[in-house]
This record gives C-alpha cells, structure tokens and sequence, in this order.
C-alpha cells in the first residue's frame, strides 16, 4: 500500500536554526507532492507543491523543498526559522489524476524565541 | 473570495447517532473531498465528490457516506457513531481540470462521540 513517512514527530529548534524535515513516499510512478502547514488554531494551508520541471521547488515564507525521485523523498527546507513558524507539517502525495491526497503522520515543529 | 467553510465547528454525539457535517467549497472549485484527522494523526481521505457522484473512496466503512449538491456543496453522513469515529473532518475542495492539482482546506468539524 502507498504510504507517505515523515521521520521526525517533533523538532524543536531556536530561531535562526536552519530545518529540515524528512518526507519519503512508497509509490513509484508519477506522483504530485505536496507540503501542508497547520499553524495552531487554523485549518491546513498549502505551502509549497511539485508537479513536475524543476526539483527544487520554492514556496511561501522562505520555505523549500527538493524531489528527489530515486531516493524517493521529498524534504522540506528552511534556512532560518522563525518563532512564527511554529506549526504542524504535512507531507502529502497524490497519484497523476487521482484525487485524493495520502499524508504523512506530520511534524510538530516548535521554535524558541 | 471566500474560502472552504464548514458547519458546525463543533458537535458532541452519543455512540449510535448519526450525524451530518456539511461543506461549502471555495468559488470556482466543482470537487470536493472528506478526510478524517484523528488526534495526532495526519488526514486520512474518506471520499471524493464531482459532479454529484463519488469519484473515489477510501478505506472507510458504508457508515460513512456522502452527497453533492448542484452547488456544488457537500455533506457527510456518518451512521451509527462508535467512539473511534471522534475526529476532526475535513473538506477539501478542488478544481478537477484544472492545471494544477491543489486542495483547498477548510477549517474542520470537531466530532465527539461519547
């Protein structure tokens, strides 16, 4: 069964750390890749996403992520968190035209000020 | 532009009701899907709706079940509510020919079962 793994359950980091959180998916053919963000007391919110053409994707706020396909991975990167980001991390995979969206168990990540 | 909405926010039920949630989507999107978030736990999909119908369903049981409308607004019907059905549920809504595959997610309905 396809199933996307998201190694860490929480990360705690002092701002101006640099991220980086860990996707891997078990499905081999075309897939879309997705990272969510669910900052606390709102809904889930897109932040970056890869359909195909450049692996290194960017997104909103300073975050990125890199596909790399035979490694079958997907993280996500930031250079210099901020308090702000404190939130909770989805890493998601659709196939092709399929609709519906598998997720990882997501990352909680916190950051001191 | 508004976005996702769902009703109620919140709702507490006795195992063995029943309950209905409902989703409005974001203008110009005609899909709509559900997920189920138990606590600690990323969404796991329940069904997808397009043009009335359901495209797809997940590994969830005939208790749940759904409907679209015209408007493109949705409702999912759980049937004898079990205590492992306490979870936030989500819609999400799309546009199936889109060029882009993106969900759109709305904020959740907090379901209790005691």
């Amino acid at each position: 069964a396809q199933s996307v793994s998201q190694h860490n359950h929480h990360v705690i980091l002092s701002e101006a750390a640099s991220l980086e959180l860990g996707c891997n998916y078990s499905y081999g053919g075309t897939v879309n890749l997705f990272w969510y963000v669910q900052y606390p007391g709102q809904h889930l919110q897109l932040l970056l996403k890869y359909f195909s053409g450049d692996p290194l994707v960017k997104g909103i706020k300073g975050f990125e992520a890199e596909f790399i396909k035979s490694k079958f991975s997907f993280n996500l990167r930031k250079p210099s968190v901020q308090w702000s980001d404190t939130a909770e991390y989805f890493c998601a995979v659709n196939k092709g035209s399929q609709g519906n969206l598998i997720f990882g168990k997501g990352t909680k990540l916190s950051v001191k000020p | 532009d508004a976005g996702v909405t769902q009703s109620p926010t919140h709702l507490i039920k006795t195992r063995g009701q029943q309950v209905t949630l409902r989703c409005s989507p974001k203008s110009g999107h005609d899909t709509v899907s559900w997920y189920q978030q138990a606590l600690g736990q990323g969404p796991q999909f329940i069904f997808q709706y397009y043009e009335e119908e359901e495209r797809q369903r997940g590994n969830f049981p005939d208790r749940f079940s759904g409907h679209q409308f015209p408007n493109y607004s949705s409702e999912l019907n759980v049937n004898a509510l079990l205590l492992g059905d306490s979870a936030l549920y989500l819609c999400a809504s799309s546009f199936l020919r889109g060029p882009t595959y993106e969900q759109y997610f709305g904020p959740g309905t907090r379901l209790t079962v005691t």
